[in-house]
Protein backbone atom coordinates (compact mmCIF):
# COMPACT_ATOMS: atom_id res chain seq x y z
CA UNK A 1 0.00 0.00 0.00
CA UNK A 2 0.86 3.45 -0.68
CA UNK A 3 2.23 6.03 1.81
CA UNK A 4 1.15 9.45 1.83
CA UNK A 5 3.14 11.99 3.40
CA UNK A 6 2.37 15.37 5.23
CA UNK A 7 4.52 17.78 7.30
CA UNK A 8 3.62 17.11 10.57
CA UNK A 9 3.10 20.37 12.31
CA UNK A 10 3.50 23.95 10.60
CA UNK A 11 2.92 27.34 12.04
CA UNK A 12 1.39 30.49 11.13
CA UNK A 13 1.20 33.74 12.16
CA UNK A 14 -2.33 35.19 12.01
CA UNK A 15 -2.95 36.91 8.60
CA UNK A 16 -0.29 34.68 7.14
CA UNK A 17 -0.16 32.34 4.57
CA UNK A 18 1.18 28.93 4.81
CA UNK A 19 1.35 25.78 2.46
CA UNK A 20 0.46 22.22 3.39
CA UNK A 21 2.13 19.60 1.17
CA UNK A 22 1.24 15.84 0.21
CA UNK A 23 3.30 13.27 -1.41
CA UNK A 24 3.02 9.61 -2.43
CA UNK A 25 5.85 6.93 -2.00
CA UNK A 26 4.49 5.48 -5.62
CA UNK A 27 5.88 9.44 -7.28
CA UNK A 28 4.96 12.55 -8.60
CA UNK A 29 0.76 13.18 -6.88
CA UNK A 30 -1.35 14.13 -10.20
CA UNK A 31 -4.76 15.40 -10.92
CA UNK A 32 -5.91 11.12 -11.53
CA UNK A 33 -4.91 10.89 -7.64
CA UNK A 34 -8.00 12.98 -7.22
CA UNK A 35 -6.46 14.72 -4.11
CA UNK A 36 -8.87 16.03 -1.37
CA UNK A 37 -8.01 17.89 1.93
CA UNK A 38 -9.75 17.51 5.06
CA UNK A 39 -10.22 20.14 8.31
CA UNK A 40 -10.18 18.23 11.44
CA UNK A 41 -10.74 19.88 15.11
CA UNK A 42 -10.33 17.96 18.22
CA UNK A 43 -13.30 15.94 18.78
CA UNK A 44 -15.18 16.54 15.61
CA UNK A 45 -15.85 14.49 12.34
CA UNK A 46 -13.62 15.50 9.71
CA UNK A 47 -15.07 18.59 7.26
CA UNK A 48 -14.12 18.38 3.24
CA UNK A 49 -12.22 21.64 2.30
CA UNK A 50 -10.70 20.20 -1.35
CA UNK A 51 -11.82 17.91 -3.52
CA UNK A 52 -10.44 16.77 -6.98
CA UNK A 53 -6.79 19.12 -6.79
CA UNK A 54 -8.30 22.42 -6.36
CA UNK A 55 -12.90 22.34 -6.53
CA UNK A 56 -14.24 23.85 -3.14
CA UNK A 57 -17.19 22.89 -1.34
CA UNK A 58 -19.68 25.58 -0.60
CA UNK A 59 -18.78 25.64 3.21
CA UNK A 60 -15.32 26.31 1.84
CA UNK A 61 -13.48 29.34 3.40
CA UNK A 62 -12.38 31.23 0.14
CA UNK A 63 -8.88 31.63 2.09
CA UNK A 64 -8.12 27.77 1.31
CA UNK A 65 -7.39 26.58 -2.05
CA UNK A 66 -5.80 23.48 -3.77
CA UNK A 67 -3.39 22.83 -6.03
CA UNK A 68 -0.57 20.35 -7.28
CA UNK A 69 2.90 21.77 -7.20
CA UNK A 70 6.09 20.02 -7.28
CA UNK A 71 5.40 16.45 -7.55
CA UNK A 72 2.76 16.58 -4.83
CA UNK A 73 -0.95 18.13 -3.65
CA UNK A 74 -0.68 21.15 -2.02
CA UNK A 75 -3.35 23.33 0.01
CA UNK A 76 -2.52 26.93 0.60
CA UNK A 77 -4.27 28.95 3.62
CA UNK A 78 -3.94 32.82 2.91
CA UNK A 79 -4.96 35.02 5.59
CA UNK A 80 -4.79 32.57 8.28
CA UNK A 81 -7.53 32.62 11.08
CA UNK A 82 -7.05 31.81 14.64
CA UNK A 83 -10.34 29.31 13.81
CA UNK A 84 -8.08 27.91 11.07
CA UNK A 85 -5.94 25.95 13.89
CA UNK A 86 -6.73 22.42 13.16
CA UNK A 87 -5.57 19.10 11.63
CA UNK A 88 -5.17 18.51 8.13
CA UNK A 89 -5.41 15.47 6.10
CA UNK A 90 -5.15 15.31 2.41
CA UNK A 91 -6.30 11.87 0.99
CA UNK A 92 -5.35 9.80 -2.31
CA UNK A 93 -6.70 7.53 -4.61
CA UNK A 94 -4.74 4.52 -5.89
CA UNK A 95 -7.41 3.07 -8.55
CA UNK A 96 -10.20 3.31 -6.55
CA UNK A 97 -8.17 2.67 -2.98
CA UNK A 98 -8.14 5.57 -0.72
CA UNK A 99 -5.32 6.60 0.80
CA UNK A 100 -4.72 9.49 3.67
CA UNK A 101 -1.96 10.88 4.63
CA UNK A 102 -0.69 11.44 7.94
CA UNK A 103 -1.81 14.86 8.70
CA UNK A 104 -0.10 18.04 9.53
CA UNK A 105 -0.90 19.91 12.77
CA UNK A 106 -1.78 23.70 12.03
CA UNK A 107 -0.83 25.84 14.45
CA UNK A 108 -1.91 29.85 14.30
CA UNK A 109 0.12 31.88 16.44
CA UNK B 1 -31.20 17.80 4.80
CA UNK B 2 -28.51 15.18 4.80
CA UNK B 3 -27.95 13.43 7.57
CA UNK B 4 -25.65 10.13 8.70
CA UNK B 5 -26.34 9.29 11.99
CA UNK B 6 -24.24 6.57 13.73
CA UNK B 7 -25.36 4.04 16.14
CA UNK B 8 -24.20 4.17 19.52
CA UNK B 9 -20.53 3.69 21.52
CA UNK B 10 -19.31 -0.13 21.74
CA UNK B 11 -17.22 -2.57 24.34
CA UNK B 12 -16.08 -5.25 22.68
CA UNK B 13 -13.91 -8.26 23.87
CA UNK B 14 -11.24 -9.34 21.77
CA UNK B 15 -12.00 -11.82 19.46
CA UNK B 16 -15.45 -10.96 19.20
CA UNK B 17 -17.82 -8.78 15.93
CA UNK B 18 -18.72 -5.44 15.70
CA UNK B 19 -21.65 -4.20 13.93
CA UNK B 20 -22.14 -0.86 13.27
CA UNK B 21 -24.70 1.37 11.28
CA UNK B 22 -24.96 4.68 9.74
CA UNK B 23 -28.61 6.16 9.16
CA UNK B 24 -28.78 8.11 6.18
CA UNK B 25 -31.41 10.58 5.11
CA UNK B 26 -32.41 13.78 3.40
CA UNK B 27 -31.07 12.05 -0.20
CA UNK B 28 -32.12 8.95 -2.53
CA UNK B 29 -30.20 6.35 -0.28
CA UNK B 30 -29.10 3.83 -3.71
CA UNK B 31 -27.55 6.97 -5.70
CA UNK B 32 -24.79 7.62 -3.30
CA UNK B 33 -22.04 5.68 -2.22
CA UNK B 34 -20.82 5.37 1.36
CA UNK B 35 -17.16 5.22 2.93
CA UNK B 36 -15.81 4.06 6.17
CA UNK B 37 -13.08 6.07 8.03
CA UNK B 38 -11.84 5.13 11.42
CA UNK B 39 -9.31 7.05 13.54
CA UNK B 40 -7.66 5.67 16.47
CA UNK B 41 -7.10 7.46 19.87
CA UNK B 42 -4.88 10.58 18.76
CA UNK B 43 -4.07 8.91 15.37
CA UNK B 44 -4.51 9.78 11.83
CA UNK B 45 -7.60 8.50 9.81
CA UNK B 46 -7.45 5.41 8.08
CA UNK B 47 -9.63 4.18 5.19
CA UNK B 48 -11.61 1.48 5.29
CA UNK B 49 -13.79 0.83 2.36
CA UNK B 50 -16.66 1.99 0.26
CA UNK B 51 -19.84 0.08 -0.86
CA UNK B 52 -22.41 0.68 -2.91
CA UNK B 53 -26.36 1.01 -1.42
CA UNK B 54 -27.38 0.30 -5.46
CA UNK B 55 -26.13 -2.80 -6.20
CA UNK B 56 -24.59 -4.09 -3.17
CA UNK B 57 -20.60 -3.90 -3.76
CA UNK B 58 -17.87 -3.61 -1.94
CA UNK B 59 -14.45 -2.06 -2.01
CA UNK B 60 -11.78 -2.92 0.68
CA UNK B 61 -8.17 -1.45 1.61
CA UNK B 62 -6.23 -4.22 2.26
CA UNK B 63 -5.53 -4.08 5.59
CA UNK B 64 -9.06 -4.91 6.33
CA UNK B 65 -9.81 -7.51 3.84
CA UNK B 66 -11.03 -10.66 5.27
CA UNK B 67 -11.97 -9.22 8.52
CA UNK B 68 -14.51 -6.15 7.02
CA UNK B 69 -18.23 -6.46 5.60
CA UNK B 70 -20.32 -3.36 4.19
CA UNK B 71 -23.57 -4.04 4.03
CA UNK B 72 -26.89 -2.09 3.40
CA UNK B 73 -30.49 -2.03 4.17
CA UNK B 74 -33.08 -0.17 1.56
CA UNK B 75 -36.10 -0.54 3.34
CA UNK B 76 -34.18 1.64 6.39
CA UNK B 77 -31.71 3.79 4.58
CA UNK B 78 -29.01 2.33 6.44
CA UNK B 79 -25.62 1.24 5.64
CA UNK B 80 -24.02 -1.25 8.30
CA UNK B 81 -20.09 -2.20 8.85
CA UNK B 82 -19.17 -5.45 10.79
CA UNK B 83 -15.63 -5.80 11.78
CA UNK B 84 -14.36 -9.34 12.62
CA UNK B 85 -11.66 -10.71 14.84
CA UNK B 86 -11.50 -7.89 17.02
CA UNK B 87 -7.72 -6.25 18.83
CA UNK B 88 -6.75 -3.64 20.91
CA UNK B 89 -5.48 -2.13 17.86
CA UNK B 90 -9.09 -1.61 16.62
CA UNK B 91 -10.35 0.79 19.51
CA UNK B 92 -10.99 3.81 17.62
CA UNK B 93 -13.76 6.03 15.82
CA UNK B 94 -15.81 4.87 13.24
CA UNK B 95 -17.06 6.93 10.69
CA UNK B 96 -19.31 6.78 8.11
CA UNK B 97 -19.17 9.68 4.89
CA UNK B 98 -21.04 9.81 1.81
CA UNK B 99 -20.00 10.07 -1.62
CA UNK B 100 -21.50 12.21 -4.39
CA UNK B 101 -21.89 11.46 -7.85
CA UNK B 102 -21.45 15.54 -8.34
CA UNK B 103 -19.22 16.28 -5.43
CA UNK B 104 -17.14 13.89 -4.68
CA UNK B 105 -16.28 11.62 -1.65
CA UNK B 106 -16.84 12.64 1.51
CA UNK B 107 -19.58 15.43 1.29
CA UNK B 108 -20.95 14.44 4.08
CA UNK B 109 -20.29 12.78 7.23
CA UNK B 110 -21.36 10.77 9.87
CA UNK B 111 -20.54 11.71 13.85
CA UNK B 112 -18.53 8.45 14.51
CA UNK B 113 -18.62 5.44 16.88
CA UNK B 114 -16.24 5.14 19.44
CA UNK B 115 -15.36 1.19 19.69
CA UNK B 116 -13.31 0.06 22.58
CA UNK B 117 -11.53 -3.15 22.49
CA UNK B 118 -10.68 -4.81 25.57
CA UNK B 119 -10.37 -7.37 27.92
Amino acid sequence: QAVVTQEPSLTVSPGGTVTLTCGSSTGPVTSGHYPYWFQQKPGQAPRTLIYDTSNKHSWTPARFSGSLLGGKAALTLSGAQPDDEADYYCLLSYSGARVFGTGTKVTVL
Amino acid sequence: QVQLVQSGAEVKKPGASVKLSCKTSGYPFTTFYIHWVRQAPGQGLEWMGIFSPSVGTTSYAQNFQGRVTMTGDTSTSTVYMELSSLRSEDTAVYYCARRSPLVGDFDYWGQGTVVTVSS
